[in-house]
C-alpha cells in the first residue's frame, strides 16, 4: 500500500497564480520529500524536509509539514507555464530510514 | 555529474519471455530501488537493495525479482513476462548516511510485453 496520497490527482491554474498540492501519510516519518516528474521522464528532488521541522522554503517552492496530521503541502508560488509537471511526495517508510515509498501525485497544468 | 543510467528507454517483449532491466549509478550510494509507474497510481515499489545482495520486497514484487551482485548495478528480472506487466519502470539510488536520503532517478524504461 502507498504511504502517501496527494491532493488533488488533478490541478489547472493561470500562469502567475500560487498552486498549493497536499500529501497525507500514514505511518511515522523520518523525513518528506518532494519531486517532480516532466512528461515521460525520471523524477527529479525538489526539496527535503526533516520530521522536526515545520516549513521549509526553496526559490519559488514552500512545503510544510504538520507530523500530528500526517500531511505537508507543497506552494508554488508566481507559476509559470515551465512548472507543468506532475508532483510527488515522498516518505520513508518508517521502519527502513532508506526505503523510499511516493504517492500517487498530482497532475499540474498551467495555462498561459 | 549525479547519474543513474538505465540500459533501455523503450523494450518490446513477448508474453513468457525472461526480461532484464539494468540500472547502473555512479554515486557510490548504498540504496537502489525499482518503481513501476502506471497512470493514476503514482509510483509503486518493487523491489529494494540497501546493501550488495541485499534486498527487500516493496509493494508489488510479484513476477519480479532482483539481483545486486556489485553496488553500482542493480537488475531488475522479469522470469516470465506478462500483458499485466506492460509499464513504466523507474530505477533510483540514494545514499543511507548523512540524513540526505534524496533519490536520484534513471530516465526510465518503458516496457511493453505483447
Amino acid at each position: 500500500s502507498q504511504q502517501g496520497e496527494e491532493d488533488p490527482q488533478a490541478l489547472s491554474i493561470q500562469e502567475g497564480e500560487n498552486a498549493t498540492m497536499n500529501c497525507s501519510y500514514k505511518t511515522s516519518i523520518n523525513n518528506l520529500q518532494w519531486y517532480r516528474q516532466n512528461s515521460g521522464r525520471g523524477l527529479v528532488h525538489l526539496i527535503l524536509i526533516r520530521s522536526n521541522e515545520r516549513e521549509k522554503h526553496s526559490g519559488r517552492l514552500r512545503v510544510t509539514l504538520d507530523t500530528s496530521k500526517k500531511s505537508s503541502s507543497l506552494l508554488i508560488t508566481a507559476s509559470r507555464a515551465a512548472d507543468t509537471a506532475s508532483y510527488f511526495c515522498a516518505t520513508d517508510a518508517g521502519s527502513s530510514a532508506s526505503k523510499i515509498i511516493f504517492g500517487s501525485g498530482t497532475r499540474l497544468s498551467i495555462r498561459p | 555529474d549525479v547519474k543513474v543510467t538505465q540500459s533501455s528507454r523503450y523494450l518490446v517483449k513477448r508474453t513468457g519471455e525472461k526480461v532484464f532491466l539494468e540500472c547502473v549509478q555512479d554515486m557510490d550510494h548504498e540504496n537502489m530501488f525499482w518503481y513501476r509507474q502506471d497512470p493514476g497510481l503514482g509510483l509503486r515499489l518493487i523491489y529494494f537493495s540497501y546493501d550488495v545482495k541485499m534486498k527487500e520486497k516493496g509493494d508489488i514484487p510479484e513476477g519480479y525479482s532482483v539481483s545486486r551482485e556489485k553496488k553500482e548495478r542493480f537488475s531488475l528480472i522479469l522470469e516470465s513476462a506478462s500483458t499485466n506487466q506492460t509499464s513504466m519502470y523507474l530505477c533510483a539510488s540514494s545514499r543511507s548516511t548523512g540524513g540526505r536520503t534524496e533519490a536520484f532517478f534513471g530516465q526510465g524504461t518503458r516496457l511493453t510485453v505483447v
